[in-house]
């Protein structure tokens, strides 16, 4: 079935540096992809999407290409910030459910 | 207003309770779902509703009961709690298409005790 692989933390980061977050899925179709955060004592909230090979999902600073050859997602940021801090999760979606990743714990340092 | 809103947002009840928690959205979406997510932040799809209709039940035990009075309301029952109900559940709701996001709920924090 459809799954979702994705680094695991905790990431410990200073202020300003690049951010990566490895992301891999395994789909039988042609699935949307997806990046979540996650604040503490909060819902996940979507972050950024891509729904077909090669389109890049961009939001605060943050992307992610969709790469159906190495089929992956991979978070990016150039220069993060103490907010920042936070879970970050990958999904993908065939059909009316979503695949989450484990998770990934950023905490950035001042 | 709040998109997605779940009640109660603390639940602490002692084992072999009963208890409910209610979801309500206004987004208008035709989806909603019941997701279970344990200490190491884990997210288990529980249930998924269509416009009333379920269209996803998985492998939870049948202690739990999801109902739908409507497009807009999605609540999970629990039976005769456990110690291993203990987690935070979301509420999710997603316009129709497969391309689409969900949006979240705040979760509902069940401490069975």
């Amino acid at each position: 079935g459809d799954s979702v692989t994705q680094m695991e933390g905790p990431v410990t980061l200073s202020e300003e540096a690049f951010l990566t977050i490895n992301c891999t899925y395994t789909a039988t179709g042609y699935p949307s992809l997806f990046w979540y955060v996650q604040y503490p004592g909060e819902g996940l909230q979507l972050l950024l999407k891509a729904t077909k090979a090669d389109d890049k999902g961009s939001n605060k600073g943050f992307e992610a290409t969709y790469r159906k050859e190495t089929t992956s997602f991979h978070l990016e940021k150039g220069s993060v910030q103490v907010s920042d801090s936070a879970v970050y999760f990958c999904a993908l979606s065939e059909g009316p459910d979503m695949r989450f990743g484990a998770g990934t714990r950023l905490t950035v340092k001042p | 207003d709040t998109a997605v809103s779940q009640t109660p947002k603390y639940l602490v009840t002692q084992m072999g309770n009963d208890k409910s928690i209610k979801c309500e959205q206004n987004l208008g979406h035709d989806t909603m779902y019941w997701y279970k997510q344990d200490s190491k932040k884990f997210l288990k799809i529980m249930f998924s509703y269509n416009n009333k209709e379920l269209i996803i039940n998985e492998t939870v035990p049948n202690r739990f009961s999801p109902k739908s009075p409507d497009k807009a309301h999605l609540n999970l029952h629990i039976n005769s709690l456990e110690l291993g109900d203990s987690a935070v559940y979301f509420c999710a709701t997603r316009a129709a298409g497969g391309t689409n996001g969900y949006t979240f709920g705040s979760g509902t924090r069940l401490t069975v005790v």
